[in-house]
């Protein structure tokens, strides 16, 4: 079946490190991917999409490249931000959207100053 | 615009007895979504409707999980009677059917213990 593995966590950076968070995916046809965030205290919210190879989603200096070689989807931000501390989920989903999000168990992140 | 609203907040039951969680999506979005988070794991999908009509339910525990979706627009979810594994957050999600955009928005969760 589908499935989403993503780097376990928790990741504890300082403030302006570089973050890297790993998401590989296992699915049949061509899925989109997702990153998403849940803040402390909030709902999940869309942080980038990517609906097919070597698109590349960016939001909030967060980025991601969808590839289809390696089926991986990694989240990048080249200096991170206290702001940016809450935990991220990789997803996918076979039909962009409208169809159910196959969740991966999410990283915890947590930036010091 | 109102996001995805969701009620109660947190309960907490004990083993056997019955809860009944609401949903209220984002105004004009004709597909609802029910998740369950375990703590720890990523949300999984309970049941997807499009309008009133069940798209997919095959990881509903039917013996103890329903929901329905009145009129198309407001939903429900019930467990009855709840086990100690029951013991999640419950997030509501919803999207458009048509159009660019099919974000899933999702709603603040209801955080169930069952003890």
């Amino acid at each position: 079946g589908d499935s989403v593995t993503q780097m376990e966590g928790p990741v504890t950076l300082s403030e302006e490190a570089f973050l890297t968070i790993n998401c590989t995916y296992t699915a049949t046809g061509y899925p989109s991917l997702f990153w998403y965030v849940q803040y402390p205290g909030e709902g999940l919210q869309l942080l980038l999409k990517a609906t097919k190879a070597d698109d590349k989603g960016s939001n909030k200096g967060f980025e991601a490249t969808y590839r289809k070689e390696t089926t991986s989807f990694h989240l990048e931000k080249g200096s991170v931000q206290v702001s940016d501390s809450a935990v991220y989920f990789c997803a996918l989903s076979l039909n962009f959207g409208n169809e159910k999000l196959t969740f991966g168990t999410g990283t915890r992140l947590t930036i010091i100053p | 615009e109102a996001g995805v609203a969701q009620s109660p907040r947190y309960k907490i039951i004990e083993k056997r007895q019955s809860v009944a969680f609401w949903c209220n999506p984002i105004s004009g979005h004709a597909t609802l979504y029910w998740y369950q988070q375990i703590l720890g794991q990523g949300p999984k999908l309970l049941i997807q409707f499009q309008n009133n009509g069940v798209v997919d339910d095959s990881q509903l525990p039917k013996d103890r999980f329903s929901a329905e979706r009145l009129k198309g627009v407001d939903s429900t979810l019930k467990i009855q009677p709840a086990k100690l594994e029951d013991s999640a957050v419950y997030l509501c999600a919803s999207s458009l059917s048509s159009g660019i955009s099919y974000e899933q928005y999702f709603g603040p969760g209801t955080r169930l213990t069952v003890t």
